[in-house]
């Protein structure tokens, strides 16, 4: 079946530890995004890629980091420098242009301790 | 560039009523509009989209949204809701021919009580 993968559904870091998400899709899309989600704020972007080896910052980069290596793998790390890191993240993928859907991975839980 | 608004963080309603949720945008371009429900824990699903054509588009679920271009409003609207309705609603926008930036809402909780 195609769709989005996100692992590990929960995760706990302790603080000032580095900790990467992993997304894998099996859709051919061209594009992935990821976005942090907190009570009432709704979904923040802070990276998406369009292309292998290109990615751009959303509105909530600072102490995030990416990588597409690969056109199926978006993984996301959370360094230390984020200073709030708890919180519910979704990796999404779609096609390139803009009048197709975003499809979204179950999500992942990171929860620091 | 571009903005989505959802006025009413919260929605409670009794099952069988009609409900409306709103959802205005701001651009400066045309935009392609979209509606996604996301239940406790999990993505987010597509409920419907706006592309062109006709202003009332229908979705999964029983969900209408008109497509208001003189009031930037993309409403979502179902006539008799369910308890399995009760989840969180998010608008979502991204422009016509500039980039692939989908921006959300801060989303509405819909309370679908008995």
């Amino acid at each position: 079946d195609g769709g989005i993968t996100q692992s590990p559904k929960y995760l706990f870091r302790k603080e000032g530890q580095n900790v990467t998400l992993s997304c894998e899709q099996n859709l051919n899309h061209d594009a992935m995004y990821w976005y942090r989600q907190d009570p009432g704020q709704g979904l923040r972007l802070i990276y998406y890629s369009q292309i292998v080896n290109d990615f751009q910052k959303g509105d909530i980069a600072e102490g995030y980091s990416v990588s597409r290596e690969k056109k199926e793998s978006f993984p996301l790390t959370v360094t230390s420098a984020q200073k709030n890191p708890t919180a519910f993240y979704l990796c999404a993928s779609k096609w390139v242009r803009g009048d197709t859907e975003a499809f979204f991975g179950q999500g992942t839980r990171l929860t620091v301790v | 560039a571009q903005s989505v608004t959802q006025l009413d963080s919260q929605v409670p309603v009794f099952e069988e009523a009609p409900v409306e949720l709103r959802c205005n945008y701001s651009s400066s371009v045309s935009v392609y509009l979209f509606w996604y429900v996301q239940y406790p824990n999990q993505g987010l699903q597509l409920l419907l989209k706006y592309l062109s054509g006709s202003t009332l588009v229908k979705g999964i679920n029983g969900f209408e949204a008109e497509f208001n271009k003189s009031q930037t409003s993309f409403h979502l609207r179902k006539p008799s809701v369910h308890i399995s309705d009760t989840a969180e609603y998010f608008c979502a926008v991204s422009e016509a021919g500039g980039g692939n930036k989908l921006t959300f809402g801060t989303g509405t909780q819909l309370k679908v009580e008995l």
